[in-house]
């Protein structure tokens, strides 16, 4: 059975870098989209991006290059660093497993931002 | 704004059948599967539809996807009072290039 869980900071000061691991279990990693999305609190979803097995990365342009998706795959891990973070930012943040349907989804980790 | 557009809620007493559409453009519903999910309070979305009308294991056929040019339909029949969430529909926008959700449609169980 695959599981996914998110791992990082819950506080980012405003100006700085959000920087999120997800670790995956039951899953190889040698195949499908690894993915975050996130949701403001009381909003609905954003996707924010994916990362190949093969590297290869996808980003939603509205973030304006602020978004790095990584993958390592012996370490059964993918993360997410989002720059120079606003309030705006301030979102509960999941990681996923994605194909032609996102199918798996980590429980998500609350991450916000203030000095 | 969301590119997907759902109602932002329905509602139908127990045993009765709710329908939820999204409704989108030729750059994304009309060019890519969609997916439905469901998000309990407090929860992580779950896929309840994906290639536009296949269930997952486990998830039961009164449950029903459809989807016709560029809007797409969830069906819930027989609703029971655990169906109360909101629920999202997802496709892929080749104009975007990104992902894109819906609003999120929250169902209340009269």
């Amino acid at each position: 059975q695959v599981h996914l869980q998110e791992s990082g900071p819950g506080l980012v000061k405003p100006s700085e870098t959000l920087s999120l691991t997800c670790t995956v279990s039951g899953d190889s990693m040698n195949t499908h989209y690894w993915s975050w999305i996130r949701q403001p609190p009381g909003k609905g979803l954003e996707w924010i991006g994916y990362i190949y097995y093969t590297g290869t990365t996808k980003y939603n342009p509205s973030h304006k290059g602020r978004v790095t998706i990584l993958i390592d795959r012996s370490k059964k891990q993918f993360s997410l660093s989002l720059t120079s973070v606003t309030a705006a930012d301030t979102a509960v943040y999941y990681c996923a497993r994605e194909h032609t349907t996102i199918d798996h989804w980590g429980p998500g980790t609350l991450v916000t931002v203030s000095s | 704004q969301s590119v997907l557009t759902q109602p932002p809620s329905v509602s139908a007493a127990p045993g009765q059948k709710v329908t939820i559409s999204c409704s989108g453009s030729t750059s994304n519903i009309g060019q890519s599967f969609v997916s439905w999910y469901q998000q309990l309070p407090g929860t992580a979305p779950k896929v309840l539809i994906y290639e536009d009308s296949d269930r997952p294991s486990g998830i039961p056929d009164r449950i029903s996807g459809s989807k016709s040019g560029t809007s797409a339909t969830l069906n819930i029949n027989e609703v029971q009072t655990g169906d109360e969430a909101d629920y999202y529909c997802g496709a892929w926008d080749n104009g975007l290039d990104t992902g894109v959700f819906g609003g999120g449609t929250k169902l209340t169980v009269l």
